[in-house]
């Protein structure tokens, strides 16, 4: 049972670029999502989905899409990768909310 | 003003200290709430479910007090492992979790 995967676990982008952070969970759970975690910020909801095909912004969405064709995975892609978007990327997933989310070792990256 | 605030610290301890964290929410809708802990560098861990009836695991103690929206955790006899950020959760509605910026703890030989 790996629980939640996150690939890469590092990452440099140019500006510009674009990218996908994958996410993976194995154990059936519904909900699923992205958080971003600045210094002095604590941990902010990019996206977040209740189940397959359903998906919704966060507080912090812009810059970002998901999509959720799979229980398993929810995959995040930065568009046009900015400086402001360096930052460490948590996936987390939850049965149904309760007893809270299970997060991914995370994605630290950098945008130059 | 945040949805969820916690002391700023850093809270620096000696070994068998008890310490107490406060967090403070202002959404007075929120369902559940959640201490986290985490590890320099590393992902966010469950701690512990905070009940209104107060729960206890270990040295760890949550209080919740929805009148004054005010959360607690309690270590007693803290130890170095204990070292930590921790993080106030709150559950608005669905899966809209807020976090609180976190309370670093240091615990000192």
């Amino acid at each position: 049972n790996a629980g939640v995967t996150q690939t890469p676990k590092f990452q440099v982008l140019k500006t510009g670029q674009s990218m996908t952070l994958q996410c993976a969970q194995d154990m059936n759970h519904e909900y699923m999502s992205w958080y971003r975690q600045d210094p002095g910020m604590g941990l902010r909801l990019i996206h977040y989905s209740v189940g397959a095909g359903i998906t919704d912004q966060g507080e912090v969405p812009n810059g970002y899409n998901v999509s959720r064709s799979t229980t398993e995975d929810f995959p995040l892609r930065l568009l046009s990768a900015a400086p402001s978007q360096t930052s460490v990327y948590f996936c987390a997933s939850s049965y149904n909310g309760l007893p809270g989310y299970t997060f991914g070792s995370g994605t630290r990256l950098t945008v130059v | 003003r945040k949805e969820v605030e916690q002391d700023p610290g850093p809270f620096n301890v000696p070994e068998g200290a008890t310490v107490a964290f406060n967090c403070t929410y202002s959404n007075s809708a929120s369902q559940s709430f959640f201490w986290y802990r985490q590890d320099c560098r590393k992902e966010p861990k469950l701690l512990m479910s905070v009940y209104s009836s107060g729960n206890e695991d270990g040295r760890f103690t949550a209080q919740l007090n929805r009148a004054s929206q005010y959360i607690s955790l309690l270590i007693r006899d803290s130890k170095l492992s204990d070292s930590a950020t921790y993080l106030c959760v709150a559950l608005l509605y669905g899966q809209n979790f807020v976090f609180g910026p976190g309370t670093r703890l240091s615990v000192l030989p």
